[in-house]
């Protein structure tokens, strides 16, 4: 079975410092998918980044970078310079290559950017 | 490309009316999911198609649901005799596996469900 968990419910933060989300996933799977999606006030789901697991490669997009480390099952993601627009609800996500590729979310972070 | 979209965006229903929802996924993606978002939760995986066949459904896919994708272009997702439980964000996405690598899902903006 596949699991995400995002222990931190809720994170305010004051504009300009930087976050980090936390994501733990579980899966027996050795080939797998990981996700970020971000979910502001209007609702829809925003894709962030995909990684899949033969690349532990951390990557960097603007402010945006993640770490990805498969010895602590952790795909975790920071926001460098938190602006009041990155204020949202944050899911991580897994996805298995078998079956039916859907999505398994965590239960999301919000993060409220305070100016 | 218009992106995927869901109509109607919002619904307020009566406990025991039926309702169906609609989902336009990206025109040349070939697979389309359903998800439900209840409050505080992340999205749920309910059913899925590959063109116009519906090869799983989730647990939480009772009998009074019902999915459909008649032509492998737009889909409706029916719930029959609605109850308070049921009110919910439902999601819809899209997906292409033509390409042989594994690409995103897009997301479309939802249908909020209010059953009073």
């Amino acid at each position: 079975a596949q699991k995400v968990t995002q222990a931190q419910t809720e994170i305010s933060v004051v504009e300009k410092e930087d976050v980090t989300l936390d994501c733990v996933y579980e899966t027996r799977d050795t080939t797998y998918y990981l996700f970020w999606y971000k979910q502001p006030p209007s609702g829809e789901l925003v894709f962030l980044i995909r990684r899949n697991s033969f690349d532990e490669q951390n990557e960097i997009s603007g402010r945006y970078s993640w770490n990805f480390q498969k010895s602590t099952s952790s795909f975790n993601f920071t926001i460098t310079a938190s602006q009041v627009v990155d204020s949202a609800v944050y899911f991580c996500a897994l996805s298995v290559q078998t079956g039916a590729n859907n999505l398994f979310f965590g239960t999301g972070t919000r993060l409220t950017v305070i100016p | 490309d218009t992106g995927v979209s869901q109509n109607p965006r919002h619904k307020i229903t009566k406990r025991g009316q039926n309702v169906t929802f609609r989902c336009d996924p990206i025109s040349e993606h070939n697979r389309l999911y359903w998800y439900r978002q209840t409050l505080g939760q992340g999205p749920e995986f309910l059913t899925y198609f590959q063109n116009e066949a519906q090869l799983e459904k989730s647990r939480l896919l009772s009998d009074r649901f019902s999915a459909e994708r008649p032509k492998g272009s737009f889909s409706t997702l029916e719930i029959q005799r609605t109850e308070q439980g049921d009110s919910a964000m439902y999601l819809c996405a899209s997906i292409s596996t033509g390409t042989g690598s594994y690409n995103e899902q897009f997301f479309g903006p939802g249908t909020r469900l209010t059953v009073l």
